[in-house]
């Protein structure tokens, strides 16, 4: 069964509003979650680094305050794209791991589409 | 800087062996991973290597030489289903998972 569950899986707004995808984890407790971006025919981007109770670690060129995330508790992370426009249009996926190397989980993605 | 390799697109018969090659120069290696990932869903996990030699399991099977920084990926009886995007992802000294743009595997009848 699924180890990470992610939702919503596909999503339509408006540009300008703002879109919340959460993702729990359903196992284990998720000290890290992670947050790509896949745009078509591309590989994972690494957008940040969750870390329960502190903030988030972001990656060059990621605008904070553009995709907040917030990892409250051991079980659930939230990314929320705020002020969204076409160009943040895009697959999302979150991950997490039991441990150091080890696999990541994923969850089932989320399709973004800003019209 | 870090940097993971492998072909943009492979085709294969259904039936015959295809093999994925995968470069890697990273900052420490503390592992690598093989993923498949279908068009709009998330990727699945197939593989861990993280010492040198092949890892088999049923038709698939890794393979991974530290000291060339290259892995390969052995897909065997190809079935249509395997039709598919393979990923490469290499964990670097600080754990995070370096991730390869992936290949995409074409299968033909």
């Amino acid at each position: 069964g699924a180890v990470v569950s992610q939702h919503p899986s596909w999503v339509i707004c408006k540009s300008g509003t703002s879109v919340k995808i959460e993702c729990r984890s359903l196992d284990f407790q998720a000290t890290t979650m992670f947050w790509y971006r896949q745009f078509p025919k591309q590989s994972l981007m690494l957008m940040a680094t969750s870390n329960e109770g502190s903030k988030a670690t972001y990656e060059q060129g990621v605008e904070k305050d553009k995709f907040l995330i917030n990892h409250a508790s051991l079980t659930l992370s939230t990314l929320t794209v705020t002020s969204a426009h076409p160009e943040d249009s895009s697959f999302y996926i979150c991950s997490t791991t039991r441990g150091l190397n080890t696999e990541a989980f994923f969850g089932q993605g989320t399709r973004l589409t800003v019209v | 800087g870090q940097n993971i390799d492998q072909p943009t697109e492979m085709t294969a018969t259904e039936g015959a062996i295809v093999q994925i090659n995968c470069t890697y120069q990273t900052s420490g290696f503390n592992g690598l991973f093989w993923y498949q990932q279908h068009a709009g869903e998330a990727p699945t996990f197939l593989s861990y290597n993280v010492l040198d030699g092949l890892e088999e399991k049923g038709r698939f099977s890794s393979f991974l030489s530290r000291s060339k920084g290259y892995s390969y990926l052995l897909l065997k009886e190809l079935q249509m289903k395997d039709s598919a995007s393979y990923l490469c992802a290499v964990m670097d000294s600080n754990y995070q998972l370096i991730w390869g743009a992936g290949t995409k595997l074409i299968i033909k009848p």
